[in-house]
C-alpha cells in the first residue's frame, strides 16, 4: 500500500521568507497529491493538490511541485505571514485503491 | 463550514466500553472516510465507504466497524474500549468513489477512554 512520508515535522520560519514542506510516496501508480492545512482545534482544510499530468501548480503564494519520477512532491509558502502558522499535511491517493493516504504533518511556525 | 456533521463532539468513557461515533455528510456526497488523529499524530486512515458499499480499509482495528446507512450517513462504532483509543475521530466526504478531489471534513469527535 501507499506510504508517504513528510519532512520536516517541525519548521520555524521568520515572517515574510519562505517555507518548503517535502514529501515522498512509495506508490509509483499514485496519480493525486493534496495539501491540507490544520489550524488549531480545527478541521483539515484543503489549499492547493495536484495531478500527475502536471509538475508544477500555483495558487498566490502557494505552489507545489511534483517529480514523479523521484516519487516526490513540495509545498512552497512564500512572503509567510502570521495566519500560515498552522499544521500542513501532504497526501497521495492511493493508486489502486480509494484510499487518501497522509503525511504525519509539519507544524509551521512563523516569527513575527 | 463543511457542510460535513458529526456528533458527538466529545465523549468521555471508560476502559472496555462501546461507543457510536456518526457522521453525515454534505448533500450530494456519496463517500465517507473515516480517520483517527491522536496527539500530535497524523491522520491515519481507518475505512472508506461509497454509496453504502466499504470500498477501502486502513489499519482499523478488529474492535471498531463502521457502515454506512441508505440515507449515506455513517457510523463508527468502537468497542472494548482501550486508553489507546483516546483520539479525534475525523470523517470526511467527498463526492467520488476515489480519493481525486476534495476532501471535506468534519469538525471531528473527540474520544477519552479513561
Amino acid at each position: 500500500g501507499e506510504n508517504v512520508e513528510q519532512h520536516p515535522s517541525t519548521l520555524s520560519v521568520q515572517e515574510g521568507d519562505s517555507a518548503v514542506i517535502k514529501c515522498t510516496y512509495s506508490d509509483s501508480a499514485s496519480n493525486y497529491f493534496p495539501w491540507y492545512k490544520q489550524e488549531l482545534g480545527k478541521r483539515p482544510q484543503l489549499i492547493i493538490d495536484i495531478r500527475s499530468n502536471v509538475g508544477e501548480k500555483k495558487d498566490q503564494r502557494i505552489a507545489v511541485t511534483l517529480n514523479k519520477t523521484a516519487k516526490h512532491f513540495s509545498l512552497h509558502i512564500t512572503e509567510t505571514q502570521p495566519e500560515d502558522s498552522a499544521v500542513y499535511f501532504c497526501a497521495a491517493e492511493e493508486g489502486s485503491a480509494s484510499k487518501i493516504i497522509f503525511g504525519s504533518g509539519t507544524r509551521l511556525s512563523i516569527r513575527p | 463550514d463543511s457542510g460535513v456533521t458529526q456528533t458527538p463532539k466529545h465523549l468521555i468513557t471508560a476502559t472496555g466500553q462501546r461507543v457510536t461515533l456518526r457522521c453525515s455528510p454534505r448533500s450530494g456526497d456519496l463517500s465517507v472516510y473515516w480517520y483517527q488523529q491522536s496527539l500530535d499524530q497524523g491522520l491515519q486512515f481507518l475505512i472508506q465507504y461509497y454509496n453504502g458499499e466499504e470500498r477501502a480499509k486502513g489499519n482499523i482495528l478488529e474492535r471498531f466497524s463502521a457502515q454506512q446507512f441508505p440515507d449515506l450517513h455513517s457510523e463508527l462504532n468502537l468497542s472494548s474500549l482501550e486508553l489507546g483509543d483516546s483520539a479525534l475521530y475525523f470523517c470526511a466526504s467527498s463526492t467520488r468513489t476515489g480519493g481525486t478531489g476534495e476532501l471535506f471534513f468534519g469538525e471531528g469527535s473527540r474520544l477519552t477512554v479513561l
